[in-house]
Order: C-alpha cells, then sequence, then structure tokens
C-alpha cells in the first residue's frame, strides 16, 4: 500500500525555519518525481516545489523561490523541505505528493506550519 | 505563475450533471495535454479523479469525465450523487526551463 506520512510542522515565529519531511513507502520511491504542495487555511492548493525521482532537477513557485528548498534522500525513502524566512503567509497545511507525468497520483496527509509571533 | 481560473461554486440536483470549468492560458492548459483533476472533502487530502485532461485512475467511478478545448479544461459529474459534494481543483503543468505545476482556484460542488 502506497503511503507517504509528512512531519516537522508547528509554530514557528516569523523569520523562522522549518524542514518537513515525507516518507514513502509502499512504492520504489527513487523512481518518482514528487512534489510539495501547500493549502492556507480555508483556502484553496498552491503548488510549492518538484523534485525529479533522482533530485537532478527542481523547481519552485516564485511565491517560494530562494526562501525554501527542497531535496529527497532515495535511500531513506524521504523528501525534504527546508523553509526559511518563514513569512504568516506561509501559514498553511504542506502537502507532498508522488507525481507520475504530471499528475499527482498518491497524497500525504499533511503537516500544519503556522508562522506567528 | 498565475492560477488558473475555476467557478467558486456550482451545485446541482442528485441525478443531475454538472460540469466544471478550469481556464488557463497558452502557457499551461493550452499548451500541454496534462491537465488534471482533484476531488477534495473537507479535512482530506486531495484525491486524483482525472489526469491527462481525460483519463480515470483505476478505481474512481466512471461518473467524472473530463474534456478540454483550447485554454480552457472541463470536468463533467454525471449521475450527481451526495457523496460527490467537495471541493475539486484542476492542476496543469507548465514549464519554463524546468516543470512547473498551477492549480486552479476551486470550485466548491453542492448537492442541493
Amino acid at each position: 500500500e502506497v503511503q507517504l506520512v509528512e512531519s516537522g510542522g508547528g509554530l514557528v515565529q516569523p523569520g523562522g525555519s522549518l524542514r518537513l519531511s515525507c516518507v514513502a513507502s509502499g512504492f520504489t520511491f527513487s523512481s518518482y518525481e514528487m512534489i510539495w504542495v501547500r493549502q492556507a487555511p480555508g483556502k484553496g492548493l498552491e503548488w510549492v516545489s518538484y523534485i525529479s525521482n533522482g533530485g537532478g532537477t527542481i523547481s519552485y513557485a516564485d511565491s517560494v523561490e530562494g526562501r525554501f528548498t527542497i531535496s529527497r534522500d532515495n535511500a531513506e525513502n524521504s523528501l525534504y523541505l527546508q523553509m526559511n524566512s518563514l513569512r504568516a503567509e506561509d501559514t498553511a497545511i504542506y502537502y507532498c505528493a508522488r507525481t507520475l507525468t504530471a499528475r499527482f497520483d498518491f497524497w500525504g496527509q499533511g503537516t500544519l506550519v503556522t508562522v506567528s509571533s | 505563475q498565475s492560477a488558473l481560473t475555476q467557478p467558486a461554486s456550482v451545485s446541482g440536483s442528485p441525478g443531475q450533471s454538472i460540469t466544471i470549468s478550469c481556464t488557463g492560458t497558452s502557457s499551461d492548459v493550452g499548451g500541454y495535454n496534462y491537465v488534471s483533476w482533484y476531488q477534495q472533502h473537507p479535512d482530506k487530502a486531495p484525491k486524483l479523479i482525472i489526469y491527462d485532461v481525460s483519463n480515470r485512475p483505476s478505481g474512481v467511478s466512471n461518473r467524472f469525465s473530463g474534456s478540454k478545448s483550447g485554454n480552457t479544461a472541463s470536468l463533467t459529474i454525471s449521475g450527481l450523487q451526495a457523496e460527490d459534494e467537495a471541493d475539486y481543483y484542476c492542476s496543469s503543468y507548465t514549464r519554463r526551463d524546468t516543470p512547473l505545476y498551477v492549480f486552479g482556484t476551486g470550485t466548491k460542488v453542492t448537492v442541493l
């Protein structure tokens, strides 16, 4: 059974940092692209970042470029999102999702990030 | 990276058909056959229901169908059921030097 489990969310002050993790199981992690998507409270989905299966191709939404860093460890079946210089508008549930030819076919349950003083 | 445009809400009675539009540009929806649709129930993670414009993943009801014309994609739900009440989001592939993705603004479907 495919599973994606996010962790690392929490309360952080503006300007602070957090590192999110997403542990995958039930499939060959190294064969799949992965993304992070976020959803602010009561709002819609926003694509955040993409990483290719080998980690050689990475992209970011303009809203997080230069502040967030996506990475993966295929040996550990893990995806990461390092978030620096956090702002109030980064408050959201962050989901990781498995990506196959531009479709996001499995999603984790999400981890909540709250940026507030 | 502007969000794709969807109607905020669509409603219908049980058994009816409804259609949700998703309008982008020639750089995203119109430029690639990589439009997908997601259903999200309250406090749940999104679920893929249509990919590559009109394909259904295994296990998704054939009451869901997708299409595209120019820069606008559409999701049709036929034989509307109470369990279809949820938020629906489209998504499209796009790119600059690297793959990028964009979601729609989301549509709340209400079953009357």
